[in-house]
């Protein structure tokens, strides 16, 4: 079993719509949840951060955190073309740098 | 800031031939990790660096992969002999401090394929 599952999708939404991604962790050490946007053929680059359990909202962006669940989410509203991507989660414990992630989610949003 | 340097961007060598693959960090970025990314495994941490130093390499598939840092400039990852199933996008990335928090910036990777 994967330390993190993600559902690699695809995903396919039209323009405007609220999506939601998410992840699952086998390991209860993990305390920093991590979502990476990348677009094709780029490196991943940093979307939102959150430490342990709770939601942080960014703009059009939320992520949540359900540490007894061990469930990770992502939500996009009013979604736009510019979204299409694949979204990684990704975690590591307090003491370590390591990160996990995900397999990534490919999302496509229809104008 | 011209962020993480990776090169070559793409490689194409022929199965048993020697890869080098470079890259040069964030000027300042104590930490530096190498990442492979295929379809069928995602993206997996290989090895990384803290100032120099190598923390963690069991990730590193095999003895045909060896990486490098000789100063905080540049890093190398070299596969030798290689082989098709080698193939896959490396990325380096380099962060600030340890932890999620700081964010793990991205090179644009070197896509490799071994024929």
């Amino acid at each position: 079993q994967k330390e993190v599952e993600q559902d690699p999708g695809p995903l396919s939404v039209p323009e405007g719509a609220i999506v939601s991604l998410n992840c699952t962790y086998s390991n209860s050490a993990f305390q920093y949840f991590m979502w990476y946007r990348q677009y094709s053929r780029k490196g991943p680059e940093l979307l939102m951060y959150t430490y342990s359990s709770g939601n942080k909202e960014d703009g059009r962006f939320t992520a949540q955190v359900d540490k007894s669940s061990k469930y990770i989410s992502l939500f996009i509203r009013d979604s736009q073309p510019s979204d299409s991507a694949t979204y990684l989660c990704a975690t590591h414990t307090s003491n370590t740098g390591k990160l996990i992630f995900g397999q990534g989610t490919t999302l496509q949003v229809k104008p | 800031d011209a962020g993480v340097i990776q090169s070559p961007r793409h490689e194409v060598t022929e199965m048993g031939q020697e890869v080098t693959l470079r890259c040069k960090p964030i000027s300042g970025h104590d930490y530096l990790f190498w990442y492979r990314q295929t379809m069928m495994r995602g993206l997996e941490l290989l090895i990384y660096f803290n100032n120099n130093v190598p923390i963690d390499d069991s990730g590193m598939p095999e003895d045909r992969f060896s990486a490098k840092m000789p100063n905080a400039s540049f890093s190398t990852l070299k596969i030798q002999p290689s082989e098709p199933r080698d193939s896959a996008v490396y990325f380096c990335a380099s962060s600030p401090r340890q932890g999620g928090n700081y964010g793990y910036t991205f090179g644009s990777g070197t896509r490799l394929t071994v024929v």
